[in-house]
């Protein structure tokens, strides 16, 4: 158990819908990452929050939006879904302090957009 | 920016044989280097790591890994792989000097342990 909680751990909707993953960091984590994973695309960083501050941005879409609230939780919200967007989402905390540590994952949101 | 390339997208491999899973990185800045591995339907599990130090790194599961600077690389090896150890290894890479960042993953090896 890596201590990373991701909710729900399968999704399935319909095309346009709008969904919310959400994630718990590990206690006492500071960042948190968003990872979208795919047979074509691999393992692509989406966004990263800091204490609440967006920190760093990758291959995001601008459908996909996200947020990490002061209890540090964090929730990514993907709308106007596409068949293309079917995908492994996972979340992933680290960063407590100035310890630098791995990243530590959830078990990750499987999104099926039919 | 950073990259990563795995060099092999499968490797298959008798049990009891040794392996070497290869990565090689690009980046500008020093770098601290990472061995996930994924099981079926599970998340990413940290098998070891690079942040300094000594340049041959252990991590679990009987796994060790070499961190070649001036190859740019960081092989990942098990002297005998068992069936269990069936699974998807990703190499990443962050950089170095922070105490967090975003990874950039190669695009995983498939290790297919055979009896």
């Amino acid at each position: 158990d890596s201590g990373v909680t991701q909710t729900p751990k399968h999704l399935i909707t319909a095309t346009g819908q709008r969904v919310t993953l959400r994630c718990s960091p590990r206690s006492g984590d500071l960042s948190v990452y968003w990872y979208q994973q795919s047979l074509d695309q691999g393992l692509q960083f989406l966004i990263q929050y800091y204490n609440g501050e967006e920190r760093a941005k990758g291959n995001i879409l601008e459908r996909f939006s996200a947020q990490q609230f002061p209890d540090l939780h964090s929730e990514l919200n993907l709308s106007s879904l596409e068949l293309g967007d079917s995908a492994l989402y996972f979340c992933a905390s680290s960063g407590s302090g100035s310890r630098v540590t791995e990243a530590f994952f959830g078990q990750g949101t499987r999104l099926t957009v039919v | 920016a950073q990259s990563v390339t795995q060099l092999d997208s499968q490797v298959p491999v008798f049990e009891e044989a040794p392996v070497e899973l290869r990565c090689n990185y690009s980046s500008s800045v020093s770098v601290y280097l990472f061995w996930y591995v994924q099981y079926p339907n599970q998340g990413l599990q940290l098998l070891l790591k690079y942040l300094s130090g000594s340049t041959l790194v252990k991590g679990i599961n009987g796994f060790e890994a070499e961190f070649n600077k001036s190859q740019t690389s960081f092989h990942l090896r098990k002297p005998s792989v068992h069936i269990s150890d069936t699974a998807e290894y990703f190499c990443a890479v962050r950089n170095g000097g922070t105490s967090y960042g975003k990874l950039t993953f190669g695009q995983g090896t498939i290790l297919t342990v055979h009896p």
